[in-house]
């Protein structure tokens, strides 16, 4: 089962930062929290992951609470382009990802 | 490089046949898997390997068969096929445990 709890549907406005919000609180120590897209009915993309830390590339930040019981996906300045349904994931040993429904993001011009 | 490349990308079945879904990667990855998406649903993982010669179930893996023969390869067989498979199938691989997945474009399977 999906480890994790997300909106179903957001709203962003072109140019501002989307925030999406992410509660894994049955997460274990050994867990990372990834981020997946899936634009249309395309193959799921990769965004980003991580274990304690906040960390940032080029696509977007990951904003991971202390207790680690929740994690929010900042996408700085969404385009139309970043319409899409959000995953995210909490995996351990064994690598198995366990999708749930994500969140389905609508970026509006 | 390809990435993940599935194999066929659309296919209509009858009922009761068999078919073979190939996966290739070209990344040289240890772990693979198999999901199936059906309509306003995310993934789920039907059988996954952690190295050649390996496999093991998932979340939905009953009318499934996997093999890994070779590293670069996942094969997903439906023995017989039932309206109930008709979904999108995914593929993806990773390098290592808490390594990014890649995913292919998916096949489009119809059991009518």
């Amino acid at each position: 089962d999906a480890k994790t709890t997300q909106p179903p549907s957001m709203d962003c406005a072109e140019g501002r930062a989307a925030n999406l919000p992410c509660n894994h609180s049955t997460i274990s120590g050994n867990e990372y929290v990834y981020w997946y897209r899936q634009i249309h009915s395309q193959g799921p993309q990769y965004i980003i992951h991580g274990l304690k830390n906040n960390e940032t590339n080029e696509m977007a930040s990951l904003i991971i609470t202390e207790d680690r019981k929740s994690s929010t996906l900042i996408l700085p300045h969404a385009t139309l382009r970043d319409t899409a349904v959000y995953y995210c994931i909490v995996s351990g040993v064994g690598n198995q990802f366990y999708f749930g429904t994500g969140t389905s993001l609508t970026v509006i011009p | 490089n390809a990435g993940v490349t599935q194999t066929p990308k659309f296919r209509v079945l009858k009922t009761g046949q068999s078919m073979t879904l190939l996966c290739a990667q070209d990344m040289n990855h240890e772990y693979m898997y198999w999901y199936r998406q059906d309509p306003g649903m995310g993934l789920r993982l039907i059988h996954y390997s952690v190295g050649e010669g390996t496999t093991a179930k998932g979340e939905v893996p009953d009318g499934y068969n996997v093999s890994r023969l070779k590293k670069q390869n996942f094969l997903l067989g439906l023995e017989s096929a039932a309206p109930s498979q008709t979904s999108v199938y995914f593929c993806a691989s990773s390098y290592w445990d808490s390594t990014e997945a890649f995913f292919g474009q998916g096949t489009r399977l119809t059991v009518v």
